[in-house]
């Protein structure tokens, strides 16, 4: 089964507006992280946000924040006031506690705001 | 912080030769590094797992003796394409975790990945 799911190969955004980027995710192991990553057409891999599954919070970092529901086993990426730099593909990743070292990365959403 | 370099940033080279490609942190020590591969519009597919002084990890179905790996100090590891073919052709993107991180307790815990190597094997 896939680890990390993410349903959505393209979106487009208008600029300013608000965006959601979806991803699901699989695991038995009682502890593990949830990570966006953003890479542009450069190539380089960015690292956007964390969220552990613990954490009660919903992490939040500037315009990026994680939609963590724990029972749906979702990990949405919303992206609010977007930009037109904001345009990249989007990873989200996964580890789990019994396989520490291993990254888990869905196919990826490739993410257009447009002006 | 926090920061991964890479180098070469792109190499073409001819069939049957090998490539090394460098991964360095820059501002951590990194036991552990990692090495993906991308083609393009896709994922990253991990290809192996660096331990510093120890043998690498490498995935299902990553040939060993094709893609050569050494992790020789807590800020360095290579990754040695060897007798390239344009089938080798790819992104190669590493990464690395600082050391320290241990559990789930924060942003720690990602690993920063390097800008990448484009290899283009005539």
């Amino acid at each position: 089964a896939q680890k990390i799911t993410q349903t959505q190969p393209g979106m487009f955004v208008q600029e300013k507006e608000a965006v959601t980027l979806d991803c699901t995710y699989d695991t038995s192991d009682p502890s593990y992280g949830l990570f966006w990553y953003k890479q542009p057409s450069s190539g380089e891999m960015i690292f956007l946000i964390y969220q552990g599954s613990y954490d009660q919070q919903n992490a939040t970092e500037g315009r990026y924040s994680l939609n963590f529901q724990k029972a749906r086993k979702s990990a949405n990426l919303v992206i609010s006031a977007s930009q037109l730099g904001d345009s990249a593909m989007y990873f989200c990743a996964m580890r789990e506690v019994y396989n520490f070292n291993k990254f888990y990365f869905g196919s990826g959403t490739k993410l257009n705001v447009k002006p | 912080g926090a920061v991964v370099s890479q180098h070469p940033s792109r190499v073409i080279c001819k069939s049957g030769t090998s490539v090394k490609i460098e991964c360095r942190s820059l501002d951590f020590q990194a036991t552990t590094m990692f090495w993906y591969r991308q083609f393009p519009k896709q994922s990253l597919m991990l290809m192996a797992t660096s331990n510093e002084g120890s043998k690498a990890t490498y995935e299902q179905g990553v040939e060993k003796d094709k893609f050569l790996i050494n992790h020789a100090s807590l800020t360095l590891s290579t990754l040695t394409v060897t007798s390239a073919h344009p089938e080798d052709s790819s992104f190669y993107i590493c990464s690395a975790r600082p050391t320290g991180g241990t559990g789930f307790t924060g942003a720690l815990e990602t690993q920063y990945f390097g800008p990448g190597t484009r290899l283009l094997v005539l």
